[in-house]
């Protein structure tokens, strides 16, 4: 079955810190796609980004990096010099689909992310 | 905003009692799905339809239902609501069924069942 476990439940920073969340993904596909939704106080989710399994490039946007790997069954998110804005919950999600049977996320717990200025 | 809409946004009910909820998704997106948001279980999926159909389930309770209409919009009807099914339920909807393709969430709908 898969599994999507977010070890750190709350991380607190100051301002223009930088900021890793952890994300660690079990499955036994070798087809699947890895998924970060931000979740601010207003409470929509918002996409962030989408990975596949077969694409471990890193990916850079603006202050916002991902690092997937494969070896480590991981897919971390990197804020650099993080600003109140920031602030929010962070979902890692794993999608196994299977032909075209479905699509069905398994979000981990969410690390709670609290920039201070 | 993701184009994804959602009514109502609050709803407070009593036990025992029905209620429906309403998803519009994106233009174009053919698939909606519904997830539930609660303090201990997380974010959970609950189903999936695609142009109509049933496409997956997840822990979904007998309880609940949904269906997706001709005009792609979906209902997810909760009834003989317990305290339990307090929650923050979310529409999401993408372009096709499968796996690869992202989803969009909706503001979601907060029920609150005294």
């Amino acid at each position: 079955a898969q599994k999507v476990t977010q070890a750190q439940t709350e991380i607190s920073v100051v301002e223009k810190e930088d900021v890793t969340l952890d994300c660690v993904y079990e499955t036994r596909d070798t087809t699947y796609y890895l998924f970060w939704y931000k979740q601010p106080p207003s409470g929509e989710l918002v996409f962030l980004i989408r990975r596949n399994s077969f694409d471990e490039q890193n990916e850079i946007s603006g202050r916002y990096s991902w690092n997937f790997q494969k070896s480590t069954s991981s897919f971390n998110f990197t804020i650099t010099a993080s600003q109140v804005v920031d602030s929010a919950v962070y979902f890692c999600a794993l999608s196994e689909p299977q032909h075209d049977a479905g699509n069905m996320l398994t979000f981990g717990g969410g690390t709670r992310l609290m920039v201070k200025p | 905003d993701s184009g994804v809409t959602q009514t109502p946004k609050h709803l407070i009910t009593a036990t025992g009692q029905r209620v429906t909820l309403r998803c519009s998704p994106r233009s174009g997106d053919l698939s909606v799905y519904w997830y539930q948001q609660s303090l201990d279980q997380g974010l959970q999926f609950l189903i999936q339809y695609y142009n109509g159909e049933e496409r997956a389930k997840g822990n979904i309770l007998e309880r609940f239902s949904a269906q997706q209409f001709p005009d792609l919009h979906s209902e997810l009807n909760l009834s003989s609501l317990e305290l339990g099914d307090s929650a923050l339920y979310f529409c999401a909807s993408s372009r096709g069924g499968g796996g690869s393709y992202e989803q969009y969430f909706g503001p979601g709908t907060r029920l609150t069942v005294t």
